[in-house]
């Protein structure tokens, strides 16, 4: 079964812009959730979709924004880019919201 | 407040060394407890984790860790590191078995391995 699949790998964007990033779930995985990755905060949940609905939070600002497609394949925005959104942004799909997640190689975004 | 510190930022150890990764944790309920590992370019993998009862838990790879109430602690060990091993580790605490969106994570522990 392929894992979990994220493009692209690595992002240079400037400020100002905007960035999608896509992520694509292990076959059958309803959950897919994302993280983003920075060396002085560690991992942050973003948020979490479950069959085309927004199921779980975390604390970010609106910029940060996502959605599922019927395929359970899942893409998040990032508008009006900011130096500190420079980040590995992680995806990771589960059957279930309580089942154990496995992860993507996650997306290099760099902030210019 | 709640929160997970790994003391080693990086440990460096020789290839059949034994390995031991340290995990503390603040936290004011039960405590659920995970280890996760991320090679370079890989996502994270789950290596281990705790729920309850025998505090000793086995996990993939080799890996075992310790639950230590009393030192509010889960220490990472292998008693021969091989080369693959080599990789980010990051020690977790969380509120539920299997809801991994509330989990606290640590900063992470760097770890080399000499040939």
């Amino acid at each position: 079964k392929a894992g979990v699949t994220q493009t692209p790998r690595y992002l240079i964007k400037t400020r100002g812009q905007q960035v999608t990033l896509s992520c694509s779930p292990i076959s059958g995985h309803r959950s897919v959730s994302w993280y983003q990755q920075t060396p002085g905060q560690g991992l942050q949940f973003l948020f979490e979709y479950f069959s085309e609905t927004q199921r779980n939070k975390g604390n970010f600002p609106g910029r940060f924004s996502g959605r599922q497609f019927s395929n359970s394949r899942s893409e998040m925005n990032v508008s009006t880019l900011e130096l500190g959104d420079s980040a590995l942004y992680l995806c990771a799909s589960s059957f279930e919201t309580e089942d154990t997640q496995y992860f993507g190689p996650g997306t290099r975004l760099t902030v210019l | 407040a709640q929160s997970v510190t790994q003391p080693d930022i990086h440990i460096t150890v020789s290839e059949g060394a034994s390995l031991e990764l340290r995990c503390n944790y603040s936290y004011g309920a039960t405590p659920y407890l995970f280890w996760y590992v991320q090679s370079p370019g890989q996502g994270l993998q789950l290596l281990l984790k705790y729920f309850s009862g025998d505090t000793l838990v086995q996990g993939i790879k080799g890996f075992e860790a310790e639950f230590k109430r009393s030192q509010s602690s889960f220490n990472l060990r292998k008693p021969s590191v091989h080369w693959s091993d080599a990789a980010e580790y990051f020690c977790a605490v969380g509120a539920s078995a299997g809801n991994n969106r509330k989990l606290i994570w640590g900063l992470g522990t760097s770890l080399a391995v000499n040939p």
